[in-house]
């Protein structure tokens, strides 16, 4: 089967760090995504791996381990405005078309 | 560059009445996506197209729902008759062809509240 788990909420201050964990058992494997979720919006595209390692992106980075079926969002530098739904997506392999399957979300409160 | 367009933005029925959502994707985007999402849970892809053409409606519950792609550009998602657990936000999602980084644009759903 198909299955992608992420911590259902997580709290963290203004200014810190925090590290959003993903584990995935899919059929196949295309790529790992990230987007981000506000309150009453659509999602928008974070970070893609599909090699394992780090991608940086200015204050976000994303982590892959394919042998493990593990990857990290990290956040530097919190800020108010990163409150916000965090979803995990992998792309299994789907035949030559682009699928996702999207993880519940974990929901992010920035305190100051 | 325009994004993904939706109408109606928001909608309420009653149980066993019909509603129909629209889409528009991004110009030059083949593939197009229509995602379920319930409160509190990730989107959950209902059904694909490339171009006109359905790639995958496998947890599209075709009883009661359907969807089209005429001349591989609009996209129409119909839910005849409604049940109260389809009360949702209904995203539309649009990317290029082909495989591996390919982004979806999605665009800022119809919320949907069936009474």
């Amino acid at each position: 089967g198909q299955n992608i788990d992420q911590p259902t909420e997580m709290t963290a201050t203004e200014g810190a760090i925090v590290q959003i964990n993903c584990t995935y058992q899919t059929s196949g494997f295309n790529g790992l995504f990230w987007y981000q979720q506000h309150a009453g919006e659509a999602p928008t595209f974070l970070s893609y791996n599909v090699l394992d390692g780090l991608e940086e992106k200015g204050r976000f980075s994303s982590f892959l381990s394919r042998s493990k079926g593990y990857s990290y969002l990290l956040l530097k530098e919190l800020q108010m405005k990163d409150s916000a739904s965090y979803l995990c997506a992998v792309s299994p392999f789907s035949g030559g078309y682009n699928k996702l399957i999207f993880g519940a979300g974990t929901r992010l409160a920035v305190h100051p | 560059e325009a994004g993904v367009a939706q109408s109606p933005r928001y909608k309420i029925i009653e149980k066993r009445q019909s509603v129909a959502f629209w889409c528009n994707p991004i110009s030059g985007h083949a593939t197009l996506y229509w995602y379920q999402q319930i409160l509190g849970q990730g989107p959950k892809l209902l059904i694909q197209f490339q171009n006109n053409g359905v790639v995958d409606d496998s947890q599209l519950p075709k009883d009661r729902f359907s969807a089209e792609r005429l001349k591989g550009v609009d996209s129409t998602l119909k839910i005849q008759p409604a049940k109260l657990e389809d009360s949702a936000v209904y995203l539309c999602a649009s990317s290029g062809t082909g495989t591996g980084n390919l982004e979806q644009y999605f665009g800022p759903g119809t919320r949907l509240t069936v009474t």
